[in-house]
């Protein structure tokens, strides 16, 4: 019973360094987002997918990239890692984009760029 | 636009005594509320929603929220809190509004802490 599974859980990145955050889930969701999460700010929206080979920017997209060749995946890039990407990073999915289905989470990357 | 407030970043409660989370939101068409918990350094949980029909939806662990139309809140409680609620709590509506697409937009998170 899997879910949304993140990887990696906890990575240090020197500025200007580029990683790949990976997300995964197994129950053919056809949405699937990332957001960030940081101190007193709630979550904030990165990018979004509605289904393969369908993405569009969030409400803090700038320095990331992604992309959805499959249902099942949904990486995030980042470009040049900057210290103020420091920050908590979840993907979530959801059966649909419509706005009554429940929307699940994975456990989450702490990302540190020093 | 879509906006969601929590006006307590925390919230102190003794075991066993009742609790109340509060949320107020402001949406464009019909708001479609979620609550979810964090424990540190977890993913969040999805505790319960409203979608349409009877004001007050029950949830996970036995936790309830009361959705008020006229009020534009979406109150999360519970009877009789335990060590173990302690966590943060998120409210959020999902935006399905103006071609956004379904995503969440949450408030700034609600601290609830439960002393023995």
């Amino acid at each position: 019973n899997a879910g949304v599974t993140q990887t990696p859980k906890f990575q240090v990145l020197k500025t200007g360094q580029s990683m790949t955050l990976q997300c995964a889930q197994d129950m053919n969701h056809e949405y699937m987002s990332w957001y960030r999460q940081d101190p007193g700010m709630g979550l904030r929206l990165i990018h979004y997918s509605v289904g393969a080979g369908i993405t569009d920017q969030g409400e803090v997209p700038n320095g990331y990239n992604v992309s959805r060749s499959t249902t099942e995946d949904f990486p995030l890039r980042l470009l040049s890692a900057a210290p103020s990407q420091t920050s908590v990073y979840f993907c979530a999915s959801s059966y649909s984009e419509q706005s009554g289905n429940t929307i699940y989470f994975g456990e989450g990357s702490w990302l540190t760029v020093v | 636009a879509q906006s969601v407030a929590q006006p307590e970043d925390q919230v102190n409660v003794a075991e066993g005594n009742p609790l109340t989370v509060k949320c107020t939101y402001s949406v464009s068409g019909n708001p479609y509320l979620f609550w979810y918990v964090q424990y540190p350094n977890r993913g969040l949980q999805f505790l319960l929603k409203y979608i349409t029909g009877d004001n007050l939806v029950k949830g996970s662990y036995g936790f309830e929220a009361e959705f008020n139309k006229s009020q534009t809140s979406f109150h999360l409680k519970k009877p009789s809190a335990l060590v173990s609620d302690s966590a943060l709590y998120f409210c959020a509506v999902r935006d399905g509004y103006g071609g956004s697409q379904g995503n969440l937009i949450f408030g700034k998170g609600t601290k609830l802490s439960v002393k023995p």
